[in-house]
């Protein structure tokens, strides 16, 4: 069974630019998360997707975090502008139905 | 918002030691997760623990589910090199889709030859 997909692994940008993270979750599972994790901290949800529909999003900053999923799979997240604040790793989960979450590797954000 | 207090932060063993570390909360969970993070790479689930008392083990990890559902602790046995990482506690509310995971601040173990 695949993991879940993540792209890029890494990216450097200058604040006040955008960036856009890629996911894509384990087949057949309904349920994308979004997290983000700040170094020396665990993460913290940002999103959930159920199928295309969103869950929970109180926890994003929505004046300049945005996400969809358009088709019900794949999702994208995105900064615009991003603060040296947004520094972190961006994690994607994904989840079938009653199943545990599994985390893709991750994005690493370094907001110069 | 919120996250759970881990200890310790850190620590530094030899390998063939047992480690403890233990998660706590302000509030009630129904359930406690324990995930295990390398370098680079997303939280692995590790065990899960459903019910207020329970003891499970998984190989030479052992995860309790405090009385109170308010904490929960985590051994690990005869230790080797490839525990090195960091461990996450996760206290889950609700079931399903509804289901919200808080994580802990994490404890790094580093394991020394």
């Amino acid at each position: 069974e695949a993991g879940v997909a993540q792209s890029p692994r890494y990216k450097i940008i200058e604040k006040r630019q955008s960036v856009a993270f890629w996911c894509n979750p384990i087949s057949g599972h309904a349920t994308l998360y979004w997290y983000q994790q700040i170094l020396g901290q665990g993460p913290k949800l940002l999103i959930q997707f159920q199928n295309n529909g969103v869950v929970d999003d109180s926890q994003l900053p929505k004046d300049r975090f945005s996400a969809e999923r358009l088709k019900g799979v794949d999702s994208t997240l995105k900064i615009q502008p991003a603060k040296l604040e947004d520094s972190a790793v961006y994690l994607c989960a994904s989840s079938p139905p009653g199943g545990d979450r599994r985390f893709g590797s991750g994005t690493r954000l370094t907001v110069v | 918002g919120q996250q759970l207090n881990q200890s310790p932060q850190s620590m530094f063993i030899q390998e063939g030691e047992d480690v403890s570390m233990n998660c706590t909360s302000s509030s009630i969970f129904n359930t406690w997760l324990w995930y295990k993070q390398d370098p680079g790479e997303g939280p692995v689930l590790l065990i899960a623990l459903y019910k207020a008392g329970e003891l499970t083990s998984n190989g030479r990890l052992t995860a309790q589910f405090g009385i109170t559902r308010k904490d929960s602790f985590l051994n690990i046995s005869a230790s080797i090199p490839s525990d090195v990482g960091i461990y996450f506690c996760a206290g889950q509310l609700g079931t399903g889709t509804a289901s919200k995971l808080t994580f802990g601040t994490g404890t790094r173990l580093q394991v020394t030859l």
